[in-house]
């Protein structure tokens, strides 16, 4: 199986803070890599497909990019409704894997 | 709109049995590939199973095969998971999602979840 990785598992930020995040694969997934938010309590939303293409409808301080087995999810200027956990999945190799998560909240 | 909305979770004895049921409105269900994907209380995010269209490809996690089984009943929209043997590792919240494309492996990103259905293994 796929091994993903996140960096960092968790993180605070203040309003208008740009983040980032990382993603690793244990093994050469092309760019079948996508992001989801999830708030507590609610089912993921999807962000990102495919490492860099931003879902409809997602606003476009949301963006992913890839370098190899990396792949980093930045929100540009972080909002309070953007406070939430953050996963990557791949599909490169049945079964589809998800990152471990990150958690954002508001410093 | 696209909605799905799942039900049938409960409490449940381990090895006993349970399905649960995806019921699909908003798009056009039968073109699109489904998977069910769940998450142990506090926990991440885990793939469970997936099938094509029309329902001739499945896919299972190593964790539950040979006990869950994925369906679907494209005249009714829905999309089943028949789960027999649980096991107290199974306690999670079972969310059914959409899949890009018609085929499992093609787009296999999860555009539109349900809310979610809770099952409990417990004695």
């Amino acid at each position: 199986d796929i091994q993903m990785t996140q960096s960092p598992s968790s993180l605070s930020a203040s309003v208008g803070d740009r983040i980032t995040i990382t993603c690793q694969a244990s093994q050469d997934i092309s760019n079948f890599l996508n992001w989801y938010q999830q708030k507590p309590g609610k089912a993921p939303k999807l962000l990102i497909y495919d490492a860099s293409n931003l879902e409809t409808g997602v606003p476009s301080r949301f963006g992913g990019s890839s370098s190899g087995t990396d792949f980093t999810f930045t929100i540009s200027s972080l909002q309070p409704e953007d406070i939430a956990t953050y996963y990557c999945q791949q599909y490169e190799n049945l079964p589809f894997t998800f990152g471990p998560g990150t958690k954002v909240d508001l410093k | 709109e696209v909605q799905l909305l799942e039900s049938g979770g409960r409490l449940v004895q381990p090895g006993g049995s349970l399905r649960l049921s995806c019921t699909a409105s908003g798009f056009t269900f039968n073109i699109y590939a489904m998977s069910w994907v769940r998450q142990a209380p506090g926990k991440g995010l885990e793939w469970v199973a997936a099938m094509s269209r029309r329902g001739g490809t499945t896919y299972y996690a190593d964790s539950v095969k040979g006990r869950f089984t994925i369906s679907r009943d494209n005249s009714k929209n829905t999309l089943y998971l028949q789960m027999n043997s649980l096991r107290d590792e199974d306690t999670a919240v079972y969310y059914c999602a959409k899949q890009g494309a018609e085929v499992v492996v093609i787009n296999a990103y999860f555009d539109y979840w349900g809310p979610g259905t809770l099952v409990t293994v417990s004695s």
